[in-house]
């Protein structure tokens, strides 16, 4: 069965600490990964990595994946109350058409 | 551009009743999937539909219905509601074979 995992799944930080949230998977069919911000309902999109390892980036933010461990981290640097939300991490596979696995989530709370 | 939209944002409903849920994608985007987000079960793959056509499936009951219309509008049916069905259900739109999944905010579903 398709797994994605993420760690940890709660995690409080003060402002300004810099954060590592991590995401493995087991899947068949592996074609990338992404990651999403919830703040209230709608996840926003925030990186898709491939299996090309390429660092993704994004002002305070930036992501990896690694091919052989079957990982990611989100790394948040400089971190604001405005950081705070669920981040979720989605495993895209081809099974005849793209279908989303999501891990757990992992709930980030930041204290001014 | 208009985001995805679903509606109602929240519903009430006894045990044994029935409820149909409704999401528009953004526009030009013909794939629409569904998930429900629950505390301890995260974000689920219900299904996916393409050109009104269910290309994928998740381990849910046969209560969990779906389809699509020819404008790309989606509609997903629960019949008879158990209160394990209480969840945030969520649709996200895509265009055929990309990445950009974009979430709506969602339609919070209580089952009493």
């Amino acid at each position: 069965e398709d797994k994605v995992v993420q760690s940890p799944l709660s995690l409080v930080v003060h402002e300004g600490d810099t954060v590592t949230l991590n995401c493995s998977y087991e899947v068949t069919n592996f074609r990338s990964l992404l990651w999403y911000k919830q703040e209230k309902k709608a996840p926003t999109f925030l990186f898709m990595l491939t299996s090309s390892g390429i660092e993704k980036k994004s002002g305070r933010l930036s992501s990896i994946l690694d091919k052989k461990e079957l990982s990611s981290i989100l790394n948040i640097t400089a971190t604001q109350t405005g950081d705070s939300a669920i981040y979720l991490c989605a495993v895209v596979l081809i099974q005849g058409a793209q279908k989303l696995v999501f891990g757990q989530g992992t709930r980030l709370t930041i204290n001014p | 551009k208009a985001g995805v939209t679903q509606t109602p944002r929240y519903l009430i409903k006894t045990r044994g009743q029935q409820v149909t849920l409704s999401c528009s994608p953004i526009s030009g985007h013909r794939s629409v999937s569904w998930y429900q987000q629950t505390p301890g079960q995260g974000l689920q793959f219900l299904f996916e539909y393409f050109s009104e056509t269910q290309r994928n499936k998740g381990n849910f009951p046969g209560r969990f219905s779906g389809r699509q219309f020819s404008n790309s509008r989606s509609e997903m049916n629960v019949s008879t509601l158990e209160l394990g069905d209480s969840a945030l259900y969520l649709c996200a739109s895509s265009l055929a074979g990309s990445y950009g999944y974009t979430f709506g905010s969602g339609t919070r579903l209580t089952v009493v």
